[in-house]
């Protein structure tokens, strides 16, 4: 079946420090690839999405490449701030068929100081 | 911009209570879906809809019902609740099966069982 491995938590960083959270699934097909973010005691948010092979899905300066190759699609940002302090969920949709449910990594918690 | 709109954010039971989870979405999506988050674990499906009158089970349906009377309404309801189902749930829904469709999400119901 469908799964996906995102790095363990918690990242801790200083203000400024470059950041990547690293991504990788098990998917038969093309699944569609997303990135959502959840800020203390808010909801789920979408940061950021690919739908093909190559694809550069970015937002807020966060960055994510669709890699088939390695089955990867790894979080990047080049200056975190402390406001990026929050729970980072690396999520699939796979293609065809029942392409309306996600399958969802573990989360990993950052924490930006300041 | 109401999006996906669940209620209530937060509550307490006693176990053994029963109590039902709303979610409403103004987009005219035909799918819906509920999701439960616990810690390490990320979100798990627990029941979706590809429509009114249509439901299935997900990944942890067991102890929750769906029912889906109306494209914009897909409420949760947990019979007797036990401890085990203190979790963080999310409603979400999203347009139909395209791969670069996006699925939203409510801002989450906390629910603690005692």
């Amino acid at each position: 079946g469908n799964s996906v491995t995102q790095m363990e938590g918690p990242v801790t960083l200083s203000e400024e420090a470059f950041l990547t959270i690293n991504c990788t699934y098990t998917a038969t097909g093309y699944p569609s690839l997303f990135w959502y973010v959840q800020y203390p005691g808010e909801g789920l948010q979408l940061l950021l999405k690919a739908t093909k092979a190559d694809d550069k899905g970015s937002n807020k300066g966060f960055e994510a490449t669709y890699r088939k190759e390695t089955t990867s699609f790894h979080l990047e940002k080049g200056s975190v701030q402390v406001s990026d302090s929050a729970v980072y969920f690396c999520a699939l949709k796979k293609s065809g068929g029942s392409n309306y449910k996600l399958t969802f990594g573990k989360g990993t918690l950052l924490t930006v100081n300041p | 911009n109401a999006g996906v709109t669940q209620t209530p954010k937060f509550q307490v039971l006693k176990t053994g209570q029963s109590m039902t989870l709303q979610c409403a979405q103004d987009m005219n999506h035909e799918y819906m879906s509920w999701y439960r988050q616990d810690p390490g674990m990320g979100l798990r499906l627990i029941h979706y809809s590809v429509g009114a009158g249509i439901t299935d089970q997900g990944e942890v349906p067991n102890g929750y019902n769906v029912s889906r009377s109306t494209t914009e309404d897909f409420p949760l309801r947990l019979l007797s609740a036990a401890p085990s189902q203190t979790s963080v749930y999310f409603c979400a829904s999203t347009p139909g099966t395209g791969v670069g469709n996006t699925i939203y999400f409510g801002e989450g119901s906390w629910l603690t069982v005692v």
